[in-house]
């Protein structure tokens, strides 16, 4: 079965909006990452954020992880047409994914 | 960022034949590749590890002798469909494990979206 289950399933936002997903886990973990994929393509890593770890930036995206609720959000700021993709949170050695979030960005 | 290529990004064969996928690190040596599908609008599952010189460990439920893996190099490993039927229809994706100190990293290939007919 799946590690983790991301939420929403969907979102649809218009460009310059904000997009948040969360993602929820069951196992205690040593690391969180998130990755973006492009219909039909391959897997982006976008940003790893360790246990330890409470929150973490990279460019507009930002990562928070509480282990107390095994839970982690990704925040994209300012959404722009070209972030429109599914995203995957992963975690563990072998990275189990969870079941991703499809983000839309309209213009 | 580390490249990982797969041949062929795309292939339609017939009910029966057996399909090769490879999977290639180009600018990194991997001792470790997994091998993953996904079907349409859904997550992708792990199916193997594959390890250079050595058996790959294949997941639950996961059919080893029709799922071939062979990771002969540290910069290739295959995938081999043997004996394909439409539902093994799916996009295979690959990843290639890039082991630095505190932090091991997967990188992906752009994956190959097999049709069986």
């Amino acid at each position: 079965s799946q590690q983790g289950e991301e939420d929403p399933q969907a979102l649809s936002i218009q460009e310059g909006e904000n997009a948040t997903m969360n993602c929820s886990y069951k196992t205690s973990i040593n690391n969180l990452q998130w990755y973006r994929q492009n219909s039909g393509r391959g897997l982006v890593h976008l940003i790893l954020i360790r246990s330890n770890e409470r929150e973490k930036h990279s460019g507009r995206l930002r990562v928070t992880l509480d282990t107390s609720k095994k839970s982690s959000s990704l925040l994209i700021t300012a959404s722009r047409a070209a972030d429109t993709a599914s995203y995957f949170c992963a975690t563990g050695d072998k990275l189990i994914f969870g079941t991703g979030t499809r983000l839309q960005v309209f213009p | 960022g580390a490249v990982v290529s797969q041949h062929p990004s795309r292939v339609i064969c017939k009910s029966g034949t057996s399909v090769k996928i490879e999977c290639r690190s180009l600018d990194f040596q991997a001792t470790t590749m997994f091998w993953y599908r996904q079907f349409p609008k859904q997550s992708l599952m792990l199916m193997a590890t594959s390890n250079e010189g050595s058996k790959a460990t294949y997941e639950q439920g996961v059919e080893k002798d029709k799922f071939l893996i062979n990771h002969a190099s540290l910069t290739l490993s295959t995938l081999t469909v043997t004996s394909a039927h439409p539902e093994d229809s799916s996009f295979y994706i690959c990843s290639a494990l890039m082991t630095s100190p505190g932090t091991d990293t997967q990188y992906f290939g752009p994956g190959t979206r097999l049709t069986v007919l």
